[in-house]
């Protein structure tokens, strides 16, 4: 069974740091990776998709990597801003059984003004 | 656009009573899922389908049931409600075969007492 770990899981860091937050899972036999963002009492916010013959995409200050071999995607914010304050999830969509997505239990980020 | 909408947004149920959550999506997605949020849990899949005409169980099925109505409309029963079913409920939808990007709704709040 798919176990997807994220550490830690809450982080606070002041603003204009860059960020690295972490996705660890236990099966490599994936299709692809997504990272969210999710505000409070909000729904899912898709960030990035990145499928399993990529090794990282990028959408402005984001920019997330994905290394099955080791089981691990980071999703990396620079220069971070308060507004970027949310939980952050990833989810992870193995090969064969396209529909069965596991998701991680996410990182709480604060960023200080 | 709206995406993928949700009804209602909150609803308070009295252990036993049934209801339907309604979900929407106008993004022409062949598969919708239901997912339930529970704090510590992260988000775990309930039913989903992934084409018009069928549905499949998830990882927590139990107590549930699904009506794929057509392709824009995918709802969820609860048909005795109890007090371990009190969660927050998302609906997603993704495109097929690629790259099955899910997108969400912005969830109901349920609370069963």
């Amino acid at each position: 069974k798919q176990e997807v770990t994220q550490i830690p899981a809450a982080l606070s860091v002041p603003e204009g740091e860059n960020l690295v937050l972490n996705c660890s899972f236990t099966d490599s036999a994936i299709y692809n990776l997504q990272w969210f963002r999710q505000d409070p009492g909000k729904g899912l916010t898709s960030l990035l998709l990145i499928q399993s013959s990529q090794r990282e995409q990028t959408s402005g200050r984001l920019n997330a990597s994905l290394d099955k071999s080791s089981g691990r995607s980071t999703l990396y914010i620079a220069a971070s801003q308060p507004g970027d304050s949310a939980t952050y999830l990833c989810a992870v969509r193995l090969s064969g059984g396209y529909q069965k997505v596991t998701f991680g239990t996410g990182t709480k980020l604060q960023v200080i003004p | 656009n709206a995406g993928v909408t949700q009804t209602p947004k909150f609803q308070v149920l009295k252990t036993g009573q049934s209801m339907t959550l309604q979900c929407a999506q106008d993004m022409n997605h062949n598969s919708m899922y239901w997912y339930r949020q529970d704090p510590g849990m992260g988000l775990r899949l309930i039913y989903y389908s992934a084409s018009e005409g069928t549905t499949d169980k998830g990882e927590v099925p139990n107590g549930y049931n699904v009506s794929r109505l057509n392709k824009r409309e995918f709802s969820l029963r609860l048909e005795s409600a109890a007090p371990s079913q009190t969660s927050v409920y998302f609906c997603a939808s993704s495109a097929q075969p690629t790259p099955y990007e899910q997108y969400f709704g912005p969830g109901t709040r349920l609370t069963v007492t």
